[in-house]
């Protein structure tokens, strides 16, 4: 059965960094492209970045390129997303997804709340 | 434009057909993918490819495109259905997902 966990997420402060981690199973993680969706409290989905599977090509949201970094390690099935100079609208639900040419599966989310 | 435009809410009556749209100039080149969500749960694959359904996924849930424009339909609506609906795609360039601001389905 695929499996999707986050977790990392948690109460920082406005400047602050936090690395969220999302740990796969039940497939072969090297074999798949991988993305970080993030919802805000109450509001709709929005895209934040992906990584191909040998990590040769990463793209990030515009507003989140130069702040957040993703990054996977195959020999770990685990996918990463440091997140730099977070910022009060960076505060969301943060999943990982995998991608099968759509995004297939989910995890369930970890929550990033930035406040001072 | 990358945007992909989606009404805010719509109802249906227990039983009756509903249609959720999704516009935007991307969805002439790609397909879009809509997904189900339920308060407090993870996004739920409904249809990809257009109109495809992963398995378990009901029948009665179908997709289709017309121009810019991206349709997902629920014939004969059950209270279950009752939740968020999103649609993706991808930008010009391939390599970017974009997400509509969701619909609201209330079924009566």
């Amino acid at each position: 059965e695929v499996e999707l966990v986050e977790s990392g997420g948690g109460l920082v402060t406005p400047g602050g960094s936090l690395r969220l981690s999302c740990a796969a199973s039940g497939f072969t993680f090297s074999n798949y492209k991988m993305h970080w969706v993030r919802q805000a409290p109450g509001k709709g989905l929005e895209w934040v970045s992906s990584i191909s599977t040998t990590s040769i090509y990463i793209y990030y949201a515009d507003k989140m390129r130069g702040r957040f970094t993703i990054s996977r390690d195959n020999a770990k099935n685990s996918l990463y997303l440091q997140m730099n100079s977070l910022r009060v609208e960076d505060t969301a639900v943060y999943y990982c997804a995998r991608d099968m040419g759509e995004l297939d599966y989910w995890g369930q989310g970890t929550l990033v709340t930035v406040s001072s | 434009s990358s945007e992909l435009t989606q009404g805010p809410g719509v109802s249906v009556a227990l039983g009756q057909t509903v249609r959720i749209t999704c516009q935007g100039d991307n969805l002439k080149n790609f397909f879009a993918t809509w997904y189900q969500q339920k308060p407090g749960q993870a996004p739920i694959l409904v249809i990809y490819n257009e109109n495809n359904r992963p398995s378990g996924i009901p029948d009665r849930f179908s997709g289709s495109r017309s121009g810019n424009t991206a349709s997902l339909t629920i014939t004969g609506a059950q209270a279950e259905d009752e939740a968020d609906y999103y649609c993706y795609s991808r930008d010009r360039s391939g390599n970017h997902l974009v997400f509509g601001g969701g619909t609201k389905l209330t079924v009566l």
